[in-house]
């Protein structure tokens, strides 16, 4: 089965510390994975996807399919960086629209 | 505003009674996605459409129904509501058939609470 998976419901780090916001996922073919963010009072949007190997707003985020993982990186957090952050799996051909997502990390950057 | 636009922002109903909620996608997208949050839930693909056509389809309950439009519009259609359907259900389009493709572009979300 597709699944996603981001297991912290919640991470609550310093302005300045490294943040690391962790997904799995489970799928058997060839993933397409994205991390989606929503700031507040803002609505969802792309923030980075893997096959871009982009930095956007200083994050980063590397596949590994050894570990099955998509953990999304900055090295030092700002205050505006707290949101709700989702990951994502496009599971299936590029002509199909089932974009799987986990549960959301909440990252909370205080001052 | 150019965006994607839901309608109603929120709906309050009984049980047992049927809605639609409405989305129009931004100009120019083909593809729309329907998606359910429910509480402390993630968000649940329904159904995706492109270009008036069913695309891709997700846990979507028998109950539920959408359809695209020549317009584009979509709308989710959803009877014999239950208390668990309760929920804010997004939509989101996109210029592409998938989201490997393209971007996807989320509405505000239309909140519904089932009483």
């Amino acid at each position: 089965a597709q699944r996603v998976t981001q297991p912290e419901k919640l991470l609550s780090v310093f302005k300045g510390a490294p943040v690391e916001l962790k997904c799995n996922y489970s799928y058997s073919g060839s993933p397409e994975l994205f991390w989606y963010v929503q700031y507040s009072r803002q609505r969802l949007q792309l923030l980075l996807r893997h096959i871009s190997r982009e930095s956007i707003k200083g994050f980063t985020a590397d596949l590994n399919k050894g570990e099955t993982s998509f953990h999304l990186k900055k090295p030092f957090a700002q205050e505006e960086d707290s949101a709700m952050y989702y990951c994502a799996l496009s599971a299936g051909s590029s002509n199909t629209g089932k974009l799987i997502f986990g549960q959301g990390t909440t990252l909370q950057v205080k001052p | 505003d150019s965006g994607v636009t839901q309608t109603p922002k929120h709906l309050i109903t009984a049980t047992g009674q049927r809605v639609t909620l409405r989305c129009s996608p931004r100009s120019g997208d083909l593809s729309v996605y329907w998606y359910q949050q429910s509480l402390d839930q993630g968000l649940q693909f329904l159904i995706q459409y492109y270009n008036g056509e069913e695309r891709a389809k997700g846990n979507i309950l028998e109950r539920f129904s959408a359809q695209q439009f020549p317009d584009l519009h979509s709308e989710l259609n959803l009877s014999s509501l239950e208390l668990g359907d309760s929920a804010l259900y997004f939509c989101a389009s996109s210029v592409a058939r998938g989201p490997t493709t393209g971007e996807l572009f989320f509405g505000e979300g239309s909140r519904l609470t089932v009483l």
